[in-house]
């Protein structure tokens, strides 16, 4: 099946505690992106790759890091620098990397992070 | 300034009535894009619709429709007879440059409706 897939789907730590999030996807699509979800709050952009080996911080990256050495994957750190991790983190991809690319994003079923 | 005001927080219906989720946004730019996305339980967001400034035509797939207004920034959704399927969390999204010059959306707080049997 073609998608993304976000793992794991629920993930606890402790504090202090960096964590890892994986995103993988086989739609051959260029971009990637990480956004996180807190109720009432909507979608917020952490960080994105419009390509491989580059990436740019969104609105709110600080306490995250992230890498891209291959297409298909696109994982997020929370380090411990980040002081309210607990939150819903979605994955999504869209076709092209090109900056005038408008189109749709596509998204995984994303990871729910909780700090205990 | 929030960029994308989803006034509604949530939404309670019965099935078969109608219901309209508002969106207004705000932005300098004269291209941009608005997007609707649906987030059901299970977590993902599915793409519903994508409309660019310079086409104000309203649309109607099935029971759903949407309504395009560059004179109040507005970018409604109106679904008509709900069905206890269509219960999930709505955002509204704007795309406009960023710097760079890439187009990335920038989400609204999301509505939840919740349709009763």
């Amino acid at each position: 099946d073609g998608g993304i897939t976000q793992s794991p789907k629920y993930l606890f730590r402790k504090e202090g505690q960096n964590v890892t999030l994986s995103c993988e996807q086989n739609l051959n699509h260029d971009a990637m992106y990480w956004y996180r979800q807190d109720p009432g709050q909507g979608l917020r952009l952490i960080y994105y790759s419009q390509i491989v080996n580059d990436f740019q911080k969104g609105d709110i990256a600080e306490g995250y890091s992230v890498s891209r050495e291959k297409k298909e994957s696109f994982p997020l750190t929370v380090t411990s620098a980040q002081k309210n991790p607990t939150a819903f983190y979605l994955c999504a991809t869209r076709t092209s990397g090109s900056p005038s690319d408008t189109g749709e994003l596509f998204f995984g079923e994303g990871s729910r992070l909780t700090v205990l | 300034a929030q960029k994308v005001t989803q006034a509604q927080t949530e939404i309670s219906v019965v099935e078969k009535e109608d219901v309209t989720l508002d969106c207004v946004y705000e932005t300098r730019d004269t291209t941009y894009y608005l997007f609707w996305y649906k987030q059901p339980p299970s977590g993902e967001l599915v793409f519903l619709i994508r409309r660019n400034s310079f086409d104000e035509q309203n649309e109607i797939s099935g029971r759903y429709s949407w309504n395009f207004q560059k004179s109040t920034s507005s970018f409604n959704f109106t679904i008509t007879a709900s069905q206890v399927v269509d219960s999930a969390v709505y955002f509204c999204a704007l795309s406009e440059a960023r710097a760079g010059g890439s187009y990335i959306p920038t989400f609204g707080r999301g509505t939840s409706l919740i349709v009763h049997p």
